[in-house]
């Protein structure tokens, strides 16, 4: 098992604003890490896989970055419709996957 | 389109056993692993169990192996999990996943059912 930790596990932003989430691994991941969005009532959704691209028709607005162990989650500018919690996920110990805890977006 | 949806979930006793299904569309199902992603109330998500896409492998974690056993129908595009010895501490929505190996991830998912254990 990789543990995986997210922070914050919540932020409240305003609409417009930067929102970073950042996911830890316990060791090396390579790029092999996701990010889901999950609304409130529904499926996860993916965001962003292979820590950086982009899953076709999800909103430029969100972008990966990072490697090795530290990776980041970003909105460059925030929207109603992004109240979710999101997770991030590794793929390095295939098939197994571990997911973070999870960090809610609540919009000010 | 792409679909999956899941069905079989329901009330439990502590014990008992339940067969989950899930129903996949608009894509080639035998040549996917697919994967079983569980939920508890209120928690965050949890890996359960994966299949390659012509079953000749499968993998659970390790609380449920043993007692869970995932299977598919590559004929009837529909993945299985049975569920025995069910505990109260399986109590989630359990959703059904296509997994892309290229990627590591799941790209498609359903919108899940929920197991209730309880007495």
């Amino acid at each position: 098992d990789i543990p995986m930790t997210q922070s914050p596990s919540s932020v409240s932003a305003f609409v417009g604003d930067r929102v970073n989430i950042t996911c830890r691994a316990s060791q090396d991941i390579s790029t092999w890490l996701a990010w889901f969005q999950q609304k409130p009532g529904k499926a996860p959704k993916l965001l962003i896989y292979e820590a950086s691209s982009l899953e076709s028709g999800v909103p430029s607005r969100f972008s990966g970055s990072g490697s090795g162990t530290d990776f980041t989650l970003t909105i460059s500018s925030l929207q109603p419709e992004d109240l979710a919690t999101y997770y991030c996920q590794q793929g390095n110990t295939f098939p197994a996957l571990t997911f973070g805890g999870g960090t809610r977006v609540e919009i000010k | 389109e792409v679909q999956v949806v899941e069905s079989g979930g329901g009330l439990v006793q502590p014990g008992g056993s339940l067969r989950l299904s899930c129903a996949a569309s608009g894509f080639l199902f035998s040549s996917y692993a697919m994967t079983w992603v569980r939920q508890g109330p209120g928690k965050g998500l949890e890996w359960v169990s994966t299949i390659s896409g012509r079953a000749h492998n499968s993998y659970y974690t390790a609380s449920v192996q043993g007692r869970f056993t995932v299977a598919r129908d590559n004929s009837k595009n529909t993945l299985y999990l049975q569920m025995d010895s069910l505990r109260t501490d399986d109590t989630a929505i359990y959703y059904c996943a296509r997994m892309n190996v290229s990627s590591v991830t799941l790209d498609q998912w359903g919108q899940g059912t929920l197991v209730t254990v309880s007495s």
